[in-house]
């Protein structure tokens, strides 16, 4: 079975700081590919980052990147200098060659002024 | 153009009503899908149709029920409503197979029953 574990319900950072956001997964799968998907209070779900399990480089996307750690089977996702307009619901997934996306129960990011 | 358009963004109805909720994508995708996001912003799957066929029926009430008339469409009707059903609905799709592996989202249905 595949899961997803967001440890952190609820974060906070100041505006202009860094902040990491922690999620774990589980699968025996060896090719597949992990997302992060924020959410802000307009209910969009916006793809942040994607990150494939073979390759071994840490995506980046302007501000955001992964830490993504194939044998701890971990991603983590880092917000530097982080915007007000950060402020959102954080979801991991992951999927493989099958049909799922399978989400974690999601992180609430504040950024505070 | 938007990517995946789904209507009504606001539903509000009265319990035991009917309703449908229609998600239509332009991206050209094979692979459709219904979340349902509940209060705590917790992310159900529901159904996935490929190609207008299901592959994806997870516990679900009979009382959903969604129906595929082509690969660009994917339509949630809903018999008999209760509050329960009280949520955020989602449509997504994806193109299975390419490299470049990603979900589309609709900008959601607010569903609320009275």
């Amino acid at each position: 079975a595949q899961t997803v574990t967001q440890s952190q319900p609820e974060m906070s950072v100041q505006e202009a700081e860094t902040v990491t956001l922690s999620c774990t997964y589980d699968t025996s799968e060896s090719n597949y590919y992990l997302f992060w998907y924020k959410q802000p209070p307009s209910r969009q779900m916006i793809l942040v980052i994607r990150q494939e399990a073979y390759k071994q480089q840490n995506a980046t996307e302007n501000r955001f990147s992964v830490n993504f750690q194939k044998a701890a089977k971990s991603f983590s996702l880092k917000i530097s200098d982080s915007q007000l307009g950060d402020t959102a619901m954080y979801f991991c997934a992951f999927t493989y060659t099958g049909n799922q996306f399978y989400f974690g129960t999601g992180t609430s990011l504040t950024v505070i002024p | 153009d938007t990517a995946v358009s789904q209507t009504p963004k606001y539903l509000v109805t009265q319990m035991g009503n009917d309703k449908s909720i229609k998600c239509e994508q332009n991206l050209g995708h094979d692979t459709m899908y219904w979340y349902k996001q509940d209060s705590k912003k917790f992310l159900k799957i529901m159904f996935s149709y490929n190609n207008k066929e299901l592959i994806i029926n997870e516990t679900v009430p009979n009382r959903f029920s969604p129906k595929s008339p082509d690969k660009a469409h994917l339509n949630l009707h809903i018999n008999s409503l209760e509050l329960g059903d009280s949520a955020v609905y989602f449509c997504a799709s994806r193109l299975r197979g390419l490299s470049n592996e990603k979900l589309f989202f609709g900008s959601g249905t607010q569903l609320s029953v009275l």
